[in-house]
């Protein structure tokens, strides 16, 4: 099983609003990772983690904060987005950070009005 | 940092008909290969990789070549089927024992379209 679940499947948000994005997996994978994907583009790293402790920030605006509460569970908690900031936000794992194979959830598509 | 070149951007076949996509990456380093396929409105999918030690990899209809020399792989899809429709995208990842890096470099991907 190679499954990576994320939610909600579609999350619709003011400006001003906070809202969280919910990823999980039950592989034993040690790393997780947060993507964010435009249309017509390849997913862009935003950010890893790498047993439970962020391991790489790819410059990514305070306004999106990561949290790795534990090994299976991973959350982006969302503040203050702009317009630009609609996208589908993925969320893939792996065995080991650096080695292994990446599996991806079926993403989050955000929209902020 | 790696750079990931992808091509044709847009392919189209006719069912039954074989597609070839292909890449290549500039750092001599980058060891392993995946091969993903997203289809409208979901994430995308593993469908094969390969590490720099072998040079060829099948699994039923799909292959992925790879030529360390001149920094290029590509994917061979043959006996193309309407359901392969899909953006398929190649990645390129520089892999080291203990590191803490996770890094893929994707490539801009292909649209393909397989006509029934």
């Amino acid at each position: 099983d190679t499954e990576v679940t994320q939610t909600p499947k579609h999350l619709v948000m003011g400006m001003t609003n906070k809202k969280s994005l919910k990823c999980e997996q039950h592989m034993g994978h040690r790393a997780m990772y947060w993507y964010k994907q435009k249309a017509k583009k390849p997913p862009e790293l935003m950010f890893v983690y790498s047993y439970e402790k962020l391991s790489i920030n790819e410059s990514v605006p305070s306004r999106f904060s990561p949290e790795c509460p534990n090994s299976s569970l991973l959350n982006l908690h969302l503040h203050a987005l702009q317009p630009e900031d609609s996208a589908l936000y993925l969320c893939a794992s792996s065995l080991r950070a650096g080695t292994d194979t990446q599996y991806f959830g079926p993403g989050t598509r955000l929209t902020v009005l | 940092g790696e750079n990931v070149e992808q091509h044709p951007s847009t392919l189209s076949v006719q069912e039954g008909d074989s597609a070839v996509i292909k890449c290549t990456y500039s750092d001599s380093a980058s060891n392993y290969f995946p091969w993903y396929k997203q289809e409208l409105g979901k994430g995308p999918q593993l469908i094969i990789d390969i590490r720099s030690n072998v040079g060829e990899k099948k699994d039923q209809r799909i292959a992925v070549t790879l030529n360390k020399t001149a920094k290029h792989f590509s994917l061979h899809i043959t006996e193309t089927q309407p359901e392969d429709s899909a953006v398929y995208f190649c990645a390129a990842s520089i892999t080291h024992r203990g590191s803490t890096l996770g890094r893929l470099y994707f490539g801009r991907g292909t649209q393909l379209t397989v006509w029934p």
